[in-house]
């Protein structure tokens, strides 16, 4: 069973600070997928990666998927209080589907 | 714009109730799902379903059971709720099952409480 882990748990800085949040896995990925959670909200995708070594960016956030399609990190630059959330790793492209525990981002003004 | 939408947002009920769970998609979507998710450990999937009729066990299925009778609704049933079902319960739905295109749309979540 794949196991997916993530850190930190909890990342709480000032707006305009750069942070990033991790993601590892037990086994390969099939895909990466990165959501965000807001509060009260379902989880929204922020970006899929497929190829190893991959980098794609969406304006501040970038994403980079490792060599071995084993890990991702997501790095955010100036943060914003609008990127406050919960940011979740998923494997949804093979025939399990699973999320990370996630990162609980807040950003304060 | 896709939209799930979900029953309640909040829900109590008392330990032994039958307790069920809606959830809509207006996409045409083949596939649906249901999940939970608890402090610390992620989303963890209950059932899926990839038609109508049709539902393959997640990871919990456990003191869990599901109805999907047309394709644009999925429930999910709770036969008697019990304390530790207590938590917050996501609905969504996809075009694809697996694959890099595998999005999935999700619902606001119900906040279930048995007590």
């Amino acid at each position: 069973t794949q196991l997916l882990e993530q850190s930190p748990q909890f990342l709480s800085i000032q707006e305009g600070e750069n942070l990033t949040v991790y993601c590892n896995s037990s086994s390969v990925f099939s895909s990466l997928q990165w959501y965000r959670q807001e509060p009260g909200e379902g989880p929204v995708l922020l970006v899929t990666v497929v190829t190893g070594g991959e980098v794609k960016k969406l304006k501040r956030l970038t994403f980079q998927f490792g060599d071995a399609r084993k890990d991702s990190s997501l790095h955010i630059t100036a943060a914003q209080p609008g990127d406050t959330g919960l940011y979740l790793c998923a494997d949804l492209g093979g025939q399990n589907f699973v999320f990370g525990p996630g990162t609980r981002l807040s950003v304060l003004p | 714009d896709v939209k799930v939408t979900q029953s309640s947002r909040y829900l109590v009920k008392r330990t032994g109730e039958k307790v069920f769970l809606e959830c809509v998609q207006d996409m045409d979507h083949e596939n649906m799902f249901w999940y939970r998710q608890d402090p610390g450990l992620g989303l963890r999937l209950i059932y899926f379903s990839y038609d109508v009729k049709m539902k393959e066990k997640g990871d919990i299925p456990e003191g869990y059971s599901v109805s999907r009778e047309k394709k644009e609704r999925f429930s999910l049933i709770l036969e008697s709720a019990s304390t530790n079902q207590t938590s917050m319960y996501l609905c969504a739905s996809s075009s694809t099952a697996g694959g890099p295109d595998n999005e999935q749309f999700f619902g606001p979540g119900t906040r279930l409480t048995v007590l």
